[in-house]
C-alpha cells in the first residue's frame, strides 16, 4: 500500500518563473493538504481539497493556488516565484470525516534563486 | 486564531535519561497531533490525542493531553541516540487545518 507521493523530490527556479508540484494521496484517502515548511520553522497550511474543490486556505497570496483531480491527486501552482518562497512543500491526506492522523509525503524542496 | 507553543526549542539530553516536551495552545482544539521529523525528511505521525486525559505510549514515547490546561506534553524514557529529531505538535479544531508548533529539536549524546 503506497503512501503519500509527491513529484518532484526536489526543483530550481528563478525569481518571476512558475511551479507546479504534485501529490498522489494515500490509498483510500480523498482529502488533500498542502503546507510550506520554511527552514526551521513548522508547516503552515496553504490549502486544503476535497471534491476537487478548495475547502479552505491559509494565509498565502493568490500566487499559490492549487486543484485536485478526480482520481484524488492534486497540484499546487506557485506564480510568479520569490526568493521567500524556498521552502519544503509537503503534502498530506486523509479521509474526510474521519479522527485518524493525516499522512505527509515526502515533500519537494524547492530553491529560489 | 489558534495559537501552538513548544516548549523547550531545543533539547540536548544524555542516552538513558528522561525527559518532557511540553506543547500549550491557545484556544479550543479537538484534535492533537505529533509527529517526529529527521532533518531533510518528512513528518512522520507519532501520535492523534483526541480527549481529555488521553494518553499514548509507544516505545520509548508517552504523549498526554490535558484539554482544560490546553497542554500535551512527550515524555521520552530512557533516551537513545535514535530518538534524535526535531518533534512537532499540532492542533485543529473542527477542521483538517493543522496548525504546528515551532518544534522542539532534539539531540540525545552518549
Amino acid at each position: 500500500d503506497a503512501g503519500v507521493t509527491q513529484s518532484p523530490t526536489h526543483l530550481i527556479k528563478t525569481r518571476g518563473q512558475q511551479v507546479t508540484l504534485r501529490c498522489s494521496p494515500k490509498s483510500g484517502h480523498d482529502t488533500v493538504s498542502w503546507y510550506q515548511q520554511a527552514l526551521g520553522q513548522g508547516p503552515q497550511f496553504i490549502f486544503q481539497y476535497y471534491e476537487e474543490e478548495e475547502r479552505q486556505r491559509g494565509n498565502f497570496p493568490d500566487r499559490f493556488s492549487g486543484h485536485q483531480f478526480p482520481n484524488y491527486s492534486s497540484e499546487l501552482n506557485v506564480n510568479a516565484l520569490l526568493l521567500g518562497d524556498s521552502a519544503l512543500y509537503l503534502c498530506a491526506s486523509r479521509t474526510t470525516g474521519g479522527k485518524e492522523t493525516q499522512y505527509f509525503g515526502p515533500g519537494t524542496r524547492l530553491l529560489v534563486l | 486564531e489558534l495559537k501552538v507553543e513548544q516548549n523547550p526549542l531545543f533539547l540536548s539530553m544524555q542516552e538513558g535519561k528522561n525527559y518532557t516536551i511540553y506543547c500549550n495552545y491557545s484556544t479550543t482544539s479537538d484534535r492533537l497531533y505529533w509527529y517526529r521529523q529527521d532533518p531533510g525528511k518528512s513528518l512522520e505521525s507519532l501520535f492523534v490525542l483526541l480527549s481529555n486525559g488521553a494518553v499514548k505510549q509507544e516505545g520509548r514515547l508517552m504523549a498526554s493531553l490535558d484539554t482544560k490546561a490546553r497542554l500535551s506534553t512527550l515524555h521520552i524514557t530512557a533516551a537513545v541516540h535514535d530518538l534524535s529529531a526535531t518533534y512537532f505538535c499540532a492542533v485543529s479544531y473542527n477542521t483538517d487545518k493543522l496548525i504546528f508548533g515551532t518544534g522542539t529539536r532534539l539531540q540525545v549524546f552518549p
